[in-house]
């Protein structure tokens, strides 16, 4: 499984726009790039995947280069209750491959 | 979308007790079920994965016998941990997995576990 590298906290305010990249230089051709927040004391919640180029939902956007090296993601005007560990995962979904966590970023969304 | 009920949501239990763990999809078959572990400031642990019916598979440096995991239908797992000691307290967190790609990874909301 590839590994990811996160940095391990960012900061921000209110209404500002987020962007965590996340670093995966192994990552295999079957491999999808997923992200999940996680709350204190709760499971780990979905925020989007991707495989190339740009998605976006909802909540977020998801960048991923050509050489898919590296992915970002994007959360636009973020709030106080965005503040939690957001988690950058790479694995094959369609096989039986098991999500391997790594540290995480630590995003803390300040007034 | 997917959803995976865990309950308890938290327990409290004496030293030597055993703790039953489940974990519920509940409108979805989960063909295969994870279990982590999750200590404070840190991130989730791997302990091992089950599919339905079949044995499950620990990761290394899980013990076994003393976390068992039945995964007897493809709505149910269960995590019991026997014989509990206070550095068994943790957050325990499971996760499913339906039989479509497109189902994904879904996180029950996790136990909180407190051995005294």
């Amino acid at each position: 499984l590839a590994k990811t590298t996160q940095p391990i906290s960012m900061d921000s305010y209110e209404g500002q726009e987020v962007n965590i990249t996340c670093s995966h230089n192994n990552i295999a051709t079957n491999d999808y790039i997923t992200w999940y927040q996680q709350f204190p004391s709760q499971g780990p919640r979905f925020i989007i995947q991707g495989y190339k180029t740009k998605v976006t939902n909802e909540v977020a956007s998801l960048f991923i280069p050509a050489d898919r090296k590296s992915s970002t993601l994007s959360l636009p005007r973020v709030s106080l209750s965005d503040t939690a560990v957001y988690y950058c995962l790479v694995g094959d979904i369609r096989g039986y491959s098991t999500l391997t966590f790594g540290k995480g970023t630590m995003l803390l969304v300040s007034p | 979308g997917a959803v995976v009920s865990q309950h308890p949501s938290r327990v409290i239990c004496k030293s030597g007790t055993s703790v039953k763990i489940e974990c519920r999809s509940l409108d979805f078959q989960a063909t295969t079920m994870f279990w982590y572990r999750q200590f404070p400031k840190q991130s989730l642990m791997l302990m091992a994965t089950s599919n339905e019916g079949s044995k499950a598979t620990y990761e290394q440096g899980v013990e076994k016998d003393k976390f068992l995991i039945n995964h007897a239908s493809l709505t149910l797992s269960t995590l019991t941990v026997t014989s509990a000691h206070p550095e068994d307290s943790s957050f325990y967190i499971c996760s499913a997995r339906g039989d479509r790609a497109q189902d994904g990874y879904t996180f029950g909301s996790g136990t909180r576990l407190t051995v005294v």
